[in-house]
């Protein structure tokens, strides 16, 4: 069965640091997702990462992807008050893009100004 | 870009009513739609899949037959859920993937369930 774990599950910083959210999972998995929810919103979209070494950046959010270790980071540089949210990360465990993804727990992110 | 309309939005029904709740595609055909389940401050939690023509696919766990699932056309999927119950008073959200739409998934904007 696969596992996606998150960590830290809930993030307090102050705004201009930097920090980094983890993502671990169990089974091999050529997709790893990034999402962004906001209090009673749906999810946005932030990074698709297609493979070993995949490293995409928007703004102030850089994803990369290490398959062989099963761990994709999120990390956030010189944060501001916009970016508080819930981030999830998810794995689909077959290839292609019909499979089902497994969620993380989510990373609550709380940027203090 | 590709886009999945949910309504409604939010619902607010009695205690053994049934609500439907509908997922469109609106530029692309949706292969496959996911149906999600998430209570507050909790993580998504898959509860169906289904392919065009086809029946759901339910996660352990989920009644099939609370939770009814229609994916009649391409462009159209949805969740009815019968007799609910205050326990089912939770944020419903749909996702579509489709080989079109390259290794995305598509999620709608969701719906919140309350069941009085």
């Amino acid at each position: 069965e696969l596992k996606v774990e998150q960590n830290p599950l809930f993030l307090s910083m102050q705004e201009g640091k930097n920090y980094t959210i983890y993502c671990n999972y169990s089974t091999t998995s050529d997709r790893l997702y990034w999402y962004r929810q906001d209090p009673g919103k749906s999810l946005e979209s932030l990074f698709v990462l297609l493979s070993n070494g995949a490293v995409k950046q928007e703004g102030r959010l850089m994803a990369s992807l290490d398959t062989k270790a099963r761990l994709s980071t999120l990390h956030i540089t010189a944060a501001v008050h916009d970016l508080s949210a819930t981030y999830f990360c998810a794995v689909g465990p077959g290839s292609g893009n019909t499979g089902k993804l497994i969620f993380g727990q989510g990373t609550t992110l709380q940027v203090k100004p | 870009g590709a886009v999945v309309s949910q309504h409604p939005s939010w619902v607010i029904c009695k205690s053994g009513t049934s609500v439907k709740i509908e997922c469109r595609s609106l530029d692309f055909q949706a292969t496959t739609m996911f149906w999600y389940r998430q209570f507050p401050k909790q993580s998504l939690m898959l509860m169906a899949t289904s392919n065009e023509g086809s029946k759901a696919t339910y996660e352990q766990g989920v009644e099939k037959d609370k939770f009814l699932i229609n994916h009649a056309s391409l462009t159209l999927s949805t969740l009815t859920v019968t007799s609910a119950h205050p326990e089912d008073s939770s944020f419903y959200i749909c996702s579509a993937s489709s080989r079109g739409v390259r290794y995305g998934y598509t999620f709608g904007s969701g719906t919140r369930l309350t069941v009085v």
